[in-house]
């Protein structure tokens, strides 16, 4: 099974501050890397999908980037409501499996 | 816009089985663009692919429950569901169904249902 490394799990910012969440895979997952937004008490929400692709809706402030093992989802400017808990999640072979999540907190 | 929402019993004895139903609707549950799968969340904890089915049927699941786990489809009623045999307190999570769109060999999960929680306990 592929496991899917999250760096780090929490990280406090403020509004208007660039960050940048890593996701690493045990083995290359090519570009089969997607991103996910998860507030509490609701499902996740699809931001970047094949690693690098913006899912229609979802603002230009989120970006992501990489190839076979690592892998960067970058929030440009933090706005009030991106503080939430991320998630990657590699699609390349099943099971499917999921980073442990990084938590991203107001400073 | 599809939607997707489960249903099913909120609390289950340990040693039974488990048994959840997505409802699919705005769009139809055997368009050759999505699979659907099942993902659970214990609290505080990250998510953790079930399984998955095709409109045709065809199933794949984790190998972590592989035993225990059947995922089934009925068109008819635009439903897939989840069973889950023999569970224990560590089968206690939120439940969510979600469908895959594929685009060439990639997929990825852009429609969730709400989620259901439900808890094994006597």
């Amino acid at each position: 099974d592929i496991q899917m490394t999250q760096s780090p799990s929490s990280l406090s910012a403020s509004v208007g501050d660039r960050v940048t969440i890593i996701c690493r895979a045990s083995q290359s997952i090519d570009s089969y890397l997607n991103w996910y937004q998860q507030k509490p008490g609701k499902a996740p929400k699809l931001l970047i999908y094949a690693a690098s692709s913006l899912q229609s809706g979802v603002p230009s402030r989120f970006s992501g980037s990489g190839s076979g093992t690592d892998f960067t989802l970058t929030i440009s400017s933090l706005q009030p409501e991106d503080f939430a808990t991320y998630y990657c999640q590699q699609s390349y072979t099943t099971p499917y499996s999921f980073g442990q999540g990084t938590k991203l907190e107001i400073k | 816009q599809v939607q997707l929402q489960e249903s099913g019993p909120g609390l289950v004895k340990p040693s039974q089985t488990l048994s959840l139903t997505c409802t699919v609707s705005g769009g139809s549950i055997s368009s050759s663009s999505h699979y659907w799968s099942w993902i659970r969340q214990p609290a505080g904890k990250g998510l953790e692919w079930i399984g998955r089915v095709y409109a045709d049927g065809s199933t794949d699941y984790n190998p972590s429950l592989k035993s225990r786990v059947t995922v089934s489809v009925d068109t008819s009623k635009n439903q897939f569901s989840l069973k889950v045999s023999s569970v224990t307190a560590a089968d206690t999570a939120v439940y969510y169904c979600a469908g895959a769109a594929r685009s060439g060999s990639y997929s990825f999960f852009d429609h969730w249902g709400q989620g259901t929680l439900v808890t094994v306990s006597s």
